[in-house]
């Protein structure tokens, strides 16, 4: 399993972006990129994923490195719900169990 | 769709009771998946299952626990001879079976054993 390494913690200010990095060096070509967050008393919920391109959703934007061995999440703007365990996670591709290997997360704190 | 839900969302048992969990994924999704968190960790991953057949187990799995999903709809969690070591909150996700599919989760049952 490829390993991650993210911040403990980083902290941002209300209606300012966020930008939470993730180095993941051992990721193999067919590994997606999964990002899941998780706030308080609450069960883990999907943010994006990509493979190799950048990706946009409702929620966030997904920045890959060309050499896929890092990626940045970004929260354009942070809100107090945002709040919350960031878990960036290597899911292995073709013909697998797609089960999730948690690290530790980055905790984002956001101050009004 | 109501999304992934879980019952009951607390138990408190003593040491050396059975537990049983339920989990109920969102209703296309024929993966479903079950984890265990302790406090200040990461979700662990225990146990998969696609349809009714379990595919993989963690060895975190000891023989006390034993998943079922006898229809390929809901699944059951039972934890036999419960021990203090077991508490922890019991999570379950659900996701469709394509590749990098991402996976929606129920709110958890926590187990508090005493």
């Amino acid at each position: 399993d490829a390993k991650t390494t993210q911040p403990n913690s980083m902290e941002s200010n209300e209606e300012e972006p966020v930008h939470l990095p993730c180095n993941h060096s051992t990721i193999s070509g067919t590994d997606y990129i999964h990002w899941y967050r998780q706030l308080p008393s609450q069960g883990p919920e999907y943010v994006i994923h990509g493979l190799t391109s950048n990706v946009n959703n409702r929620m966030a934007s997904l920045a890959i490195a060309e050499d896929r061995k890092s990626s940045t999440l970004i929260l354009h703007r942070a809100t107090l719900r945002d709040a919350a365990v960031y878990y960036c996670i290597p899911v292995v591709g073709s013909g697998n169990t797609g089960k999730l290997i948690f690290g530790q997360g980055t905790t984002l704190q956001v101050k009004p | 769709d109501t999304g992934v839900s879980q019952d009951p969302r607390h138990k408190i048992t003593k040491r050396g009771q059975n537990v049983t969990f339920r989990c109920d994924p969102i209703s296309e999704h024929n993966r479903l998946y079950w984890y265990r968190q302790t406090l200040g960790q990461g979700p662990e991953f225990l146990t998969y299952f696609q349809n009714e057949a379990q595919l993989e187990k963690s060895r975190l799995l000891s023989d006390r626990f034993s998943a079922e999903r006898p229809k390929g709809s809901f699944s059951t969690l039972e934890i036999q001879r419960t021990e203090q070591g077991d508490s922890a909150m019991y999570l379950c996700a659900s996701s469709y079976p394509w590749e990098g599919g991402e996976q929606y989760f129920g709110p958890g049952t926590r187990l508090t054993v005493t």
